[in-house]
C-alpha cells in the first residue's frame, strides 16, 4: 500500500548513544517532515525538507540532524541521545495529489534511559 | 502561520452528530483549512480539507463561512470508533515545505 514507512517502530537507547530513524515514502511527494509528540501534547516540528536536496529547521531542532537522501527517503539522527528526547517520532510527507495534506507514518516510539 | 483555537475536549453519544469548531482569525488568502484525526499510538490521518463554503466526503463535512475566520468539522452519526483527537490546521499546502503547526487538538470521546 502506498504511504509512509518508518523504521524502527520501537527503540530503547542509553543516554549518549546515537541512532538514525528511517523514513521512506512512495507517493512521489516533494516535501517531508519529522515531528515529535510527547504525552498529551500536539505534534512539534523538528525538521522538514521542502524538496530533495534542501532541509530546514522546525520548532525543536536542537539535538537532531536530518538527511534527505533522495526524493523518497528522509532520515532523522540523534547524535547523543538524552532522556528529554524520549518521545514518539512521526515522519510525514506532502505533495500534489488527491489532497494537499500530510500523510503520516505509524511512528517510532523512542525511550532514552 | 495562522494560529488556530479549538475546544480541548468534547463528549458525545453514539448516533449523534458532532460539530467541532475551530477559529483562525489570521487566516491568509492562500491558506487552506485541513482537519486530521489521531488515534492513540498512530500518526494523524487526513480527514478533510477546504478553502471556502462547504466540502463533504465519505467521512465528514467541513463548513467554512465567507470570512473564513472559523470552520466547523461535522461528523454525522458518530460511533465509538470516532473517539480520537481532532486537529484543525491552517496553511498554504500548495507550495513546497508547507510546515504545519499542530495545536493540542480536540479530544472527542464517544460513549454508548
Amino acid at each position: 500500500n502506498a504511504g509512509v514507512t518508518q523504521t524502527p517502530k520501537f527503540q530503547v537507547l542509553k543516554t549518549g548513544q546515537s541512532m538514525t530513524l528511517q523514513c521512506a515514502q512512495d507517493m512521489n511527494h516533494n516535501s517531508m517532515y519529522w515531528y515529535r509528540q510527547d504525552p498529551g501534547m500536539g505534534l512539534r516540528l523538528i525538521y522538514y525538507s521542502a524538496s530533495e536536496g534542501t532541509t530546514d529547521k522546525g520548532e525543536v531542532p536542537n539535538g537532531y540532524n536530518v538527511s534527505r537522501l533522495n526524493k523518497r527517503e528522509f532520515s532523522l539522527r540523534l547524535e547523543s541521545a538524552a532522556p528529554s528526547q524520549t518521545s514518539v517520532y512521526f515522519c510525514a510527507s506532502s505533495g500534489p495529489g488527491q489532497h494537499y495534506g500530510y500523510t503520516f507514518g505509524s511512528g517510532t516510539r523512542l525511550t532514552v534511559v | 502561520l495562522a494560529k488556530t483555537t479549538q475546544p480541548i475536549s468534547m463528549d458525545s453519544y453514539e448516533g449523534q452528530e458532532v460539530n467541532i469548531t475551530c477559529s483562525h482569525n489570521n487566516i491568509a488568502t492562500n491558506d487552506y483549512i485541513t482537519w486530521y484525526q489521531q488515534f492513540p499510538s498512530q500518526g494523524p490521518r487526513f480527514i478533510i480539507q477546504g478553502y471556502k463554503t462547504k466540502v463533504t466526503n465519505e467521512v465528514a463535512s467541513l463548513f467554512i463561512p465567507a470570512d473564513r475566520k472559523s470552520s466547523t468539522l461535522s461528523l454525522p452519526r458518530v460511533s465509538l470508533s470516532d473517539t480520537a483527537v481532532y486537529y484543525c490546521l491552517v496553511g498554504d499546502p500548495t507550495g513546497g515545505g508547507n510546515k504545519l503547526t499542530f495545536g493540542t487538538g480536540t479530544q472527542l470521546k464517544v460513549e454508548l
